[in-house]
């Protein structure tokens, strides 16, 4: 079983959907990076948190640290939103991160 | 503007060749990693460096080799011993904690090699 699980594996929605990715994690964690990758690769870093929300434009992200428990969510979808949303977990004491295996968003017109 | 550099995009090479992937920050991080991704597989760790001429073996380092004599270079080697190198490969680099600050990770565009 991995250590970080993400779902829905894939996600395909209509354009101003409201979209909620989520990631469960069974190792103890200091934060939670919520990751994007377009199809050409590169990853950027959307959030890190470790409690409570945050909120970046249309993208809000949440933690649960007693459930163990993350939310990302996209307000009024976008098709440029369609990407791999990656959540992954910073390890207490290394600072390493372990990942989730993403989801794949389509967000269709 | 400050950032990691990885070069090149894509690379090609013959099997049983030796390749380096380079990756450069500007950022001031202590720290930097590499990843590989495979299809339908989370990123795996494969070597990461927290000081300048020390490196530490990730979860699959079999096969690859790092350097790390400047804090802002962290150049991965995929010798003729990786069984399947072909793969994307990221770079990333990290400030390391603070007192009770904790930072984030920062991520290069990645290096897709294929061998042939």
């Amino acid at each position: 079983k991995n250590e970080v699980e993400q779902s829905p594996q894939n996600l395909t929605a209509q354009e101003g959907e409201f979209i909620t990715i989520n990631c469960s994690y069974s190792v103890g964690i200091s934060a939670l990076h919520w990751l994007q990758q377009h199809p050409g690769g590169g990853i950027v870093s959307l959030f890190m948190l470790s409690s409570g929300k945050k909120k970046h434009g249309r993208l809000i992200a949440t933690i649960n640290i007693q459930e163990k428990h993350s939310s990302l969510h996209i307000t009024a979808s976008h098709p440029r939103d369609s990407a791999v949303y990656i959540c992954a977990g910073l390890l207490f004491g290394n600072e390493k991160l372990t990942f989730g295996t993403g989801t794949r968003l389509t967000i269709i017109p | 503007d400050g950032g990691i550099t990885q070069s090149p995009k894509y690379l090609f090479r013959k099997e049983g060749q030796n390749v380096t992937l380079s990756c450069e920050q500007n950022l001031n991080h202590d720290a930097m990693y590499w990843y590989r991704q495979d299809p339908g597989q989370g990123l795996r760790l494969i070597y990461y460096s927290q000081i300048v001429n020390d490196f530490q073996k990730g979860d699959i380092a079999e096969g690859y080799s790092v350097s790390r004599e400047k804090k802002e270079s962290f150049p991965l080697t995929v010798t003729s011993a990786q069984k399947n190198p072909t793969a994307f490969y990221l770079c990333a680099s990290k400030l390391l904690r603070r007192d009770s600050t904790n930072y984030g990770y920062t991520f290069g565009s990645g290096t897709r090699l294929t061998v042939v």
